[in-house]
């Protein structure tokens, strides 16, 4: 079975620092991934997707990622973080090649920006 | 967004109750799926529907059932709950082919 591993679970910057959140999966074929945060007492919003094509994709607010196929990752960064990307940020990944069962998650990341 | 309403938005039963979630969308999408988060855990599949009436197990899909009666609807019942049921409920529909999901706002349940 697919699975997905998020290496940090909780994370703490101060404002303007800059972020790399770590993702890998496991499945070796065809993978469509993506970012998903979650905002405090809201719900999961698409961050960013990667289906092909350039391995580094830009999504809302300033945040990127990158797809590294030879590693099996997929890992999500930010150059200069703001107090407001406080939240928790889901990576997961979509076997392209299987049925209709959804999305497979990591556990997520909460990540805390201090002022 | 997908027009996603979830209902309750919040309850508090007592263990052996039935409980009945129920997800409503008006984008006529094809595919609809029930989370639960749980620190530490991210969000767990419990059971997904492809179609009207056609419905499959997730990931964590003992103590849950659904029913999708019309292309609106998907509700998901807890027989019996127990306090292990006791966690945030996402609903997710898929309409776009592209398995970009989109979420409903939640639905926080808690068996005491």
């Amino acid at each position: 079975a697919q699975s997905v591993s998020q290496h940090n679970h909780h994370v703490i910057l101060s404002e303007a620092a800059s972020l790399e959140l770590g993702c890998n999966y496991s499945y070796g074929g065809t993978v469509n991934l993506f970012w998903y945060v979650q905002y405090p007492g809201q719900h999961l919003q698409l961050l960013l997707k990667y289906f092909s094509g350039d391995p580094l994709v830009k999504g809302i607010k300033g945040f990127e990622a990158e797809f590294i196929k030879s590693k099996f990752s997929f890992n999500l960064r930010k150059p200069s973080v703001q107090w407001s990307d406080t939240a928790e940020y889901f990576c997961a990944a979509f076997n392209s090649g299987g049925g209709a069962d959804g999305l497979t998650f990591g556990k997520g990341t909460h990540l805390i920006i201090q002022p | 967004d997908a027009g996603i309403t979830q209902s309750p938005r919040h309850k508090v039963t007592e263990t052996g109750t039935p409980v009945t979630l129920r997800c409503h969308q008006t984008e006529n999408h094809r595919y609809m799926y029930w989370y639960r988060q749980d620190p530490g855990h991210g969000l767990r599949l419990i059971h997904y529907s492809y179609g009207v009436k056609d419905t499959d197990k997730g990931e964590v899909s003992d103590g849950y059932s659904v029913s999708r009666s019309k292309t609106e609807d998907f509700l998901l019942t807890l027989e019996s709950a127990t306090s292990s049921q006791t966690s945030v409920y996402f609903c997710a529909t898929e309409g776009s082919g592209a398995n970009v999901l989109t979420f409903g706002a939640g639905s926080r349940l808690t068996v005491l």
